[in-house]
């Protein structure tokens, strides 16, 4: 079974610093990933996905992800944090398009002035 | 872009009453529908899978005469939470795979307190 470990329950950063959110994921086949993002008291919204194509995902509001089959990590990174940044960061995997997507337990960014 | 509506955003029910949460896919047909639950600071815990016209897939664990779930069209799911205890009060989520784009799109959630 899949699943995704997300290391950090807590990444806190300066305004303007890089921003490094660590997930590992564990699959018996080739994953598709997601990093999703949430704001208090509502739904995900999506920042990038991983489908076999590129390893270097480009996202939403200068998000990035690369996926390293060796190291069976997909690492989301942003060059420079924004106060607007501070949310819950949440990776999930799924072993197959249309399957239900596993959720690590997420990490808090909190940006600091 | 998929867009997956929820209703309602939040309500407050007695102990021992039933609640409906509905998901809708807007602009797109969603033949599977995801339900979760989230409790405070903790991560989405899938509950079921929701197949159209089909009987929903529950996870261990997830007491599916509590939870009923139906999806008798491809744009409508919901979740029905029977005899309702304070213990079931969370942060109810769903989702909605959107084969045309290979994506998954969140419903804006419903928060279920019960007094």
């Amino acid at each position: 079974a899949q699943s995704v470990t997300q290391l950090g329950s807590h990444v806190s950063v300066s305004e303007g610093a890089l921003v490094l959110l660590r997930c590992n994921y564990s699959s018996s086949v080739p994953p598709y990933l997601f990093w999703y993002v949430q704001y208090p008291n509502q739904g995900l919204q999506l920042l990038l996905k991983y489908t076999s194509a590129a390893t270097l995902v480009k996202g939403i509001n200068g998000f990035e992800a690369e996926f390293k089959k060796s190291e069976t990590s997909f690492h989301l990174t942003k060059p420079s944090a924004h106060m607007s940044d501070a949310a819950e960061y949440f990776c999930a995997v799924s072993d197959q398009a249309g399957t239900a997507l596993i959720f690590g337990k997420g990490t808090t960014l909190s940006v600091s002035s | 872009g998929a867009v997956v509506s929820q209703h309602p955003s939040r309500v407050i029910c007695k102990s021992g009453t039933s609640v409906k949460i509905e998901c809708r896919s807007l602009d797109f047909q969603a033949t599977t529908m995801f339900w979760y639950r989230q409790f405070p600071k903790q991560s989405l815990m899938l509950m079921a899978t929701s197949n159209e016209g089909s009987k929903a897939t529950y996870e261990q664990g997830v007491e599916k005469d509590k939870f009923l779930i139906n999806h008798a069209s491809l744009t409508l799911s919901t979740l029905t939470v029977t005899s309702a205890h304070p213990e079931d009060s969370s942060f109810y989520i769903c989702s909605a795979h959107d084969r045309a784009h290979s994506g998954y799109t969140f419903g804006s959630g419903t928060r279920l307190t019960v007094v």
